[in-house]
């Protein structure tokens, strides 16, 4: 069964420099969730966005921002990196009938330097 | 405010032994409930989830979790433990359909 897609898989960056992670959702799911991963830490919940239009927000930084495009793909763009950004990265999908279950892609590490 | 806690940040049993993860909520509603593993240097695996059907819910890989209102808990167990189940669990809440909060995690460690 497709899952869920992010890419790249791996990134490095530089203090203040930015970056962008793609997120492909599985097919004919509708919403998108952004989850950050601290080293050692739990799941965080970032955003979400519902048909194209943000739903839910938690503790994002003002310095990232995201959209979730027509054909449902999102992406998460992240400005003026700091090294505490470093983390893993998850986007989940759900389907609008059944939103109570998330599922995860294989996350994007992003290590700032 | 909705919350989780997994009882043990590290967990160890022996091969072939009983595995229990504790995990107990806090819910104003009546809440979704899941249980997601985390492999090393892995994605988020959902294991199986609770959305107020049967109260024991069985799983991938042998694991299952009962739901117990009166107590607020929703425990992993699995009856005989293998050493590919090494790894970090999660137990997880979604209230509103939305965001998913998850405990912080206990790390489940096999012995030969």
């Amino acid at each position: 069964a497709a899952g869920v897609i992010q890419s790249p898989r791996h990134l490095i960056k530089e203090k203040r420099e930015t970056a962008t992670l793609k997120c492909y959702p599985i097919p004919r799911h509708d919403t998108v969730y952004w989850y950050q991963q601290g080293p050692g830490q739990d799941p965080q919940f970032l955003i979400s966005f519902y048909e194209k239009m943000q739903s839910d927000k938690g503790s994002i930084p003002d310095r990232f921002s995201a959209q979730q495009f027509s054909d449902y793909h999102s992406e998460l763009n992240m400005s003026s990196l700091e090294l505490g950004d470093s983390a893993l990265y998850f986007c989940a999908s759900s389907d609008s009938r059944s939103r109570e279950t998330q599922y995860f892609g294989p996350g994007t590490r992003l290590l700032v330097l | 405010a909705q919350s989780v806690t997994q009882l043990g940040s590290h967990v160890s049993v022996s091969e072939g032994a009983l595995v229990l993860l504790r995990c107990n909520y806090s819910s104003s509603v009546p809440p979704y409930l899941f249980w997601y593993v985390q492999y090393p240097n892995k994605g988020l695996q959902l294991l199986l989830k609770y959305t107020s059907a049967a109260t024991l819910v069985k799983g991938i890989n042998g694991f299952e979790a009962e739901f117990k209102k009166s107590e607020t808990s929703f425990h992993l167990t699995k009856p005989s433990a293998h050493m590919s189940d090494a790894a970090e669990y999660f137990c997880a809440v979604n209230i509103r359909d939305d965001k998913i909060i998850f405990g912080k995690g206990t790390r489940l460690h096999i012995l030969p």
